[in-house]
């Protein structure tokens, strides 16, 4: 398969926990990236590899997978985390790179 | 710190040939990395469109492939996307990315860390 889904929306009160998830069968063999896009912006990495933030992101943004979904956890959502949110792997051959429909977060 | 930039026309008509250069500054694009080319069109979510080592390997979205060249300046430390019989599907944002990063133990990922600041195209006649 060389698709990988997103719910299109998700919303969170502010301050709670939410997870956006991805699923695709070739995540069950390459792992995903996660980036944050704001309206009129360049999308920012906020996950790779198993569970790494790079520089500058806070530690409220964590990742996981199991099987053929992968998860970007917010935990404590704040007001300026609202945003699109899109994964990123490669297809189940390898060769190229996709990326998720996105979901629009937004914080309540 | 690298960084890149794109630059191109930001109007092309129907048929013609979509071209942009991205610059890539501090740092060498002879470094292993994958220099990456990724499009948004209004409204829409990211597509991959393809990218090149300084090796010279390339790789295409199947869904572009036909129509899509990605070369490298190393003189310039730049790189460029063509895309060709463009079309109004093909309006879009278009960002030049940087694709790979390393953990501390050296140990490769696949992922973006570094993009542009992107160029709106529109194809128009």
């Amino acid at each position: 398969s060389s698709e990988l889904t997103q719910d299109p929306a998700v919303s969170v009160a502010l301050g709670q926990t939410v997870r956006i998830t991805c699923q695709g069968d070739s995540l069950r063999n390459y792992r995903a990236s996660w980036y944050q896009q704001k309206p009129g912006q360049a999308p920012i990495l906020v996950i790779f590899g198993k569970n790494i933030r790079p520089s500058g992101i806070p530690d409220r943004f964590s990742g996981s997978s199991s099987g053929n979904t992968v998860s970007l956890t917010i935990t404590g959502a704040q007001a300026e985390d609202e945003a699109d949110y899109y994964c990123n792997s490669r297809d189940s051959g390898g060769d190229h790179v996709i990326f998720g429909g996105g979901t629009k977060l937004t914080v309540l | 710190q690298v960084q890149l930039q794109e630059s191109g026309p930001g109007l092309v008509k129907p048929s013609g040939t979509l071209s942009l250069t991205c610059d890539v500054s501090g740092g060498s694009i002879n470094s292993n990395y994958w220099w990456s080319w990724v499009r948004q069109p209004p409204g829409k979510g990211l597509e991959w469109i393809g990218d090149i080592h300084h090796i010279g390997s390339t790789n295409y979205n199947p869904s572009l492939r036909s129509r899509v060249t990605i070369s490298l300046d190393k003189s310039k430390n730049q790189f460029s996307l063509q895309l060709r019989s463009v079309t109004a599907a093909d309006t879009a944002v278009y960002w030049c990315a940087r694709g790979g990063m390393y953990d501390v133990s050296g140990y490769y990922y696949d992922g973006f860390d570094i993009w542009g600041q992107g160029t709106m195209v529109t194809v128009s006649s």
